[in-house]
């Protein structure tokens, strides 16, 4: 149980598009989806947290107008990387967390490889 | 305060020895401490997890020890294979913050 999908889990983009990654907990609702961005070698760093209905809530220094999150359902999260640039290029994994889980818990999706060319 | 410090960054350890990595935190309202195992071009995946009020917890080959007093935890892999090796973050939580704050990750390396 507790699986979390992604998709696509690669993707190449020309400087200036737009790119949508999805994220859907497939066993379980989740009431808060996690984004994280990872750069090589680096650990985790939490773009932003959303509640399923509500608007997200951003860390300082992600820009939100450029990183649209959307969690209009229980099971599914969306974050859309609007006008990439070649340094948005990243590794983007989302976590979800079910409304029993308990403490910290949540559960990560595999990730998804974004080049912007 | 929200940090969490983890080291070493590397770590090379022969078939069938013991890993540990260690972590330290400063706030003492984080009351949830997972640690992760991600392999290349993977999301992290849970190991295991404890709350400040076990002082260890054991599953399998891997086992968490907690000190909360000094304010460090620890992962121990037992019988080390080359399969465990990957890249382990620990991490800690509290609810007030609703955020999971990660180490900056060991490099592990298991020879056969």
């Amino acid at each position: 149980g507790a699986v979390v999908s992604q998709h696509p889990s690669w993707v190449i983009c020309k400087s200036g598009t737009s790119v949508k990654i999805e994220c859907r907990s497939l066993d379980f609702q989740a009431t808060t989806m996690f984004w994280y961005r990872q750069f090589p070698k680096q650990s985790l760093m939490l773009m932003a947290t959303s509640n399923e209905g509500s608007k997200a809530t951003y860390e300082q220094g992600v820009e939100k107008d450029k990183f649209l999150i959307n969690h209009a359902s229980l099971t599914l999260s969306t974050l859309t990387v609007t006008s990439a640039h070649p340094e948005d290029s990243s590794f983007y994994i989302c976590s979800a967390r079910g409304s029993l889980a308990g403490g910290g818990e949540q559960y990560f999706g595999p990730g998804t490889r974004l080049t912007v060319t | 305060q929200q940090q969490v410090k983890q080291s070493p960054q590397s770590l090379i350890v022969q078939k069938g020895g013991i890993s540990i990595i260690n972590c330290a935190y400063e706030n003492t309202a984080f009351d949830y401490f997972p640690w992760y195992q991600q392999f290349p071009g993977k999301g992290p995946a849970l190991l295991i997890a404890i709350r400040p009020d076990v002082s260890e917890k054991k599953e399998g080959r891997f086992t968490i020890s907690f000190n909360k007093s000094a304010k460090q935890f620890s992962l121990h892999i037992m019988d080390s294979q080359p399969g465990d090796s990957a890249t382990y973050f620990c991490a800690a939580w509290m609810d007030s913050s609703y955020k999971l704050i990660f180490g900056s990750g060991t490099r592990l390396l298991v020879r056969p």
